[in-house]
């Protein structure tokens, strides 16, 4: 079993500030974790990805996660908001080797202010 | 590399009626498509699993006479809503595996609205 938990379902910041967004899963194995956005009325965009490599995965516009495996958490960050960077943020988790199913947490509107 | 897209972009139906949604995957082949189901403020609801040649894989309460799935080659998978229902109104989202990158692509979406 797998899942994924957003802890923030929103998160304001203001222009040029930094960004955490929150994303702690649960598998049963070693999991793959995903940060997709998604901007209104558009499909998802892959902004980073985790694979058993590096802990400390750099992704798309900024972006970057740590896998903290005792801590069971995969949090987004950006060390620089810009105003572009208002969306949806979904953290997803997928299971071991062929099992391409794939569980979504819940979202985090992210909103910044100028 | 890796676009995934979806047609139409907005369909509006009468309540009744049978709606397609196609996904394809542009510039690679995709064995595994999913379809997802976004209502709105949520998150995605994975409704099947497509697998090219093969019967879709269906989560459980996702009715597969209504909403059929055909996988009929290595870049097109299809969704229909028969016998569409205002309930039926959603946000429907597609996703091709890529395999080289072992990452799933995602469409832009497909929103339906049934009068």
């Amino acid at each position: 079993a797998q899942s994924v938990t957003q802890l923030d379902s929103h998160v304001s910041v203001s222009e040029g500030t930094p960004v955490l967004l929150r994303c702690n899963y649960s598998s049963s194995y070693s999991p793959s974790l995903f940060w997709y956005v998604q901007h209104p009325n558009k499909g998802l965009q892959l902004l980073l990805k985790y694979t058993s490599a590096a802990t400390l995965v750099k992704g798309i516009n900024g972006f970057e996660a740590e896998f903290k495996k005792s801590e069971t958490s995969f949090h987004l960050t950006k060390p620089s908001a810009h105003m572009s960077d208002a969306a949806e943020y979904f953290c997803v988790v997928r299971g071991p080797g062929g099992y391409q199913k794939v569980t979504f947490g819940t979202g985090t509107k992210l909103q910044v202010i100028p | 590399g890796a676009v995934v897209s979806q047609h139409p972009s907005r369909v509006i139906c009468k309540s009744g009626t049978s709606v397609k949604i196609e996904c394809r995957s542009l510039d690679f082949q995709a064995t595994t498509m999913f379809w997802y189901r976004q209502f709105p403020k949520q998150s995605l609801m994975l409704m099947a699993t497509s697998n090219e040649g093969s019967k879709a894989t269906y989560e459980q309460g996702v009715e597969k006479d209504k909403f059929l799935i055909n996988h009929a080659s290595l870049t097109l998978s299809t969704l229909t809503v028969t016998s569409a229902h205002p309930e039926d109104s959603s946000f429907y989202i597609c996703s091709a595996l890529q395999g080289l990158s072992d990452t799933q692509y995602f469409g832009p979406g497909t929103r339906l609205t049934v009068l």
